[in-house]
């Protein structure tokens, strides 16, 4: 069965680079979800999407940004890379039809920041 | 006062025995309960969920919830090695579409 496809799986920024995470959900769901994990953190949340509109803000830095196209893929832009941005980036999809949110993770982007 | 708060661990178990992972969370307009497990550096992985109170099983895991305590459980009975891994306790909240937020997650080593 399809996953949740994110790309690149590791990626190394200077600071104050910028950096593009892509995440392609599994096929016909509609909700996208991103997740930020530093080192034994939990995953903290950062901003949802349903058909294409933001549906929910949580943590995201002003310097990040991200946005859902039409083919439901998402990608989420980071700017002004600082060292604490280093962290895995997890995507997730879920099909809100069913009424409870079960989250299906891609496997990550790695940032290093350096 | 954390959301969702899990006991960090590590728990130990020997192989065979019951693991018990416990979970407290503070919305009481919560809906609905999820146990994800990761192992390291990998993603996190759904194993169980919940929505009504009572008990849920599912092979040898099972889930229970109870919504006057707010209080999430899982149990996994005869302990294997290679469920050495950190459950998360996700839950969604009350407003704001089901955004799931998740524990800080128990760290489970069964011991061969």
């Amino acid at each position: 069965a399809a996953g949740v496809i994110q790309s690149p799986r590791h990626l190394i920024k200077e600071k104050r680079e910028t950096a593009t995470l892509k995440c392609y959900p599994i096929p016909r769901h509609d909700t996208v979800y991103w997740y930020q994990q530093g080192p034994g953190q939990d995953p903290q949340f950062l901003i949802s999407f349903y058909e294409k509109m933001q549906s929910d803000k949580g943590s995201i830095p002003d310097r990040f940004s991200a946005q859902q196209f039409s083919d439901y893929h998402s990608e989420l832009n980071m700017s002004s890379l600082e060292l604490g941005d280093s962290a895995l980036y997890f995507c997730a999809s879920s099909l809100r039809g069913t009424g409870f949110e079960k989250l299906f993770f891609g496997s990550g982007t790695q940032l290093s920041v350096l | 006062q954390k959301e969702v708060e899990q006991n960090s661990g590590p728990l130990s178990v020997p192989e065979g025995a019951i693991a018990s992972l416990n979970c407290t969370y503070s919305d009481r307009g919560s809906q609905s309960f999820f146990w994800y497990r990761q192992y390291s550096g990998k993603s996190p992985e759904l194993i169980m969920f919940i929505y009504s109170n009572g008990d849920k099983e599912d092979g040898r895991f099972t889930a229970q919830l109870n919504k006057a305590s707010q209080y999430v459980s899982l149990l996994i009975r005869d302990s294997q090695p290679s469920d050495s891994a950190t459950y998360l306790c996700a839950v969604t909240l009350s407003g704001g579409y089901q955004k799931v937020t998740f524990g800080t997650g128990t760290k489970l080593q069964v011991i061969p």
